[in-house]
């Protein structure tokens, strides 16, 4: 069956701007995660939802990223006044409702300038 | 220290090695452990998945983990040139945490 997908896969942003990324998760999955992957600090969760509700990673990056569920299958991650230190391969990863397996999509490579 | 340690590597190997890779948790909270595979501008694949102490073994791949010393382990029996590729060790309870990932080079 279909994996999860993102959209873009790339993007370049010009510093200050806000983006969006979306990601369509897998047919009957509840839980939805973002990840942000850099080569100096590894992957980092962001931000997660199970069904409508959003849970922010306290301590993370701050207000300048949300994330929007407006579909029970779709999320989209927004960064509002993009900064150079941004630029970093988002990952979107999905799981069935009790199940700690998390299923990953290809990932957005956002580049700032 | 990060919650989950892991050495980047790389790993060179021949082919028809046993490969072992390595991670540390130092989160006495974390349930569950996880290996994912990734290839060069690809997202991670979910390779194991465990949620107890022991092994777990699937074809060519175990995973290992040992709750009392925190040490997650995964074994490559016969790797493979198309193994190369950079493993993510992840842990948690409620999110992942995952380690920086080894890059593992398989020569035919």
């Amino acid at each position: 069956g279909a994996g999860v997908s993102q959209s873009p896969r790339y993007k370049v942003a010009k510093r200050g701007r806000d983006v969006a990324l979306r990601c369509d998760s897998i047919s009957g999955h509840v839980t939805l995660y973002w990840y942000r992957q850099t080569l100096g600090q590894g992957s980092e969760v962001l931000t997660y939802s199970q069904s409508d509700a959003q849970r922010d990673k306290s301590g993370r990056p701050s207000g300048r990223f949300s994330a929007e569920r407006p579909e029970r299958s779709v999320s989209t991650l927004k960064i509002q006044r993009t900064e150079q230190g941004d630029s970093a391969v988002y990952l979107c990863a999905s799981s069935f409702d009790g199940h700690y397996e998390q299923y990953f999509g290809p990932g957005t490579r956002l580049t700032v300038t | 220290q990060k919650e989950v340690e892991q050495d980047p590597g790389p790993l060179s190997v021949p082919e028809g090695a046993i490969v072992s890779l390595n991670c540390t948790y130092s989160n006495s909270a974390f349930q569950y452990f996880m290996w994912y595979r990734q290839y060069s501008r690809k997202g991670p694949e979910l390779l194991m998945y465990t949620y107890s102490s022991g092994n777990k073994e699937d074809g060519r791949f175990t995973a290992q983990v040992d709750k009392s010393s925190k040490y997650i382990s995964l074994f490559i029996r016969d790797s493979q040139p198309s193994d190369s590729a950079t493993y993510l060790c992840a842990s948690g309870y409620s999110t992942l945490t995952f380690g920086k990932g080894t890059m593992l080079l398989v020569s035919p």
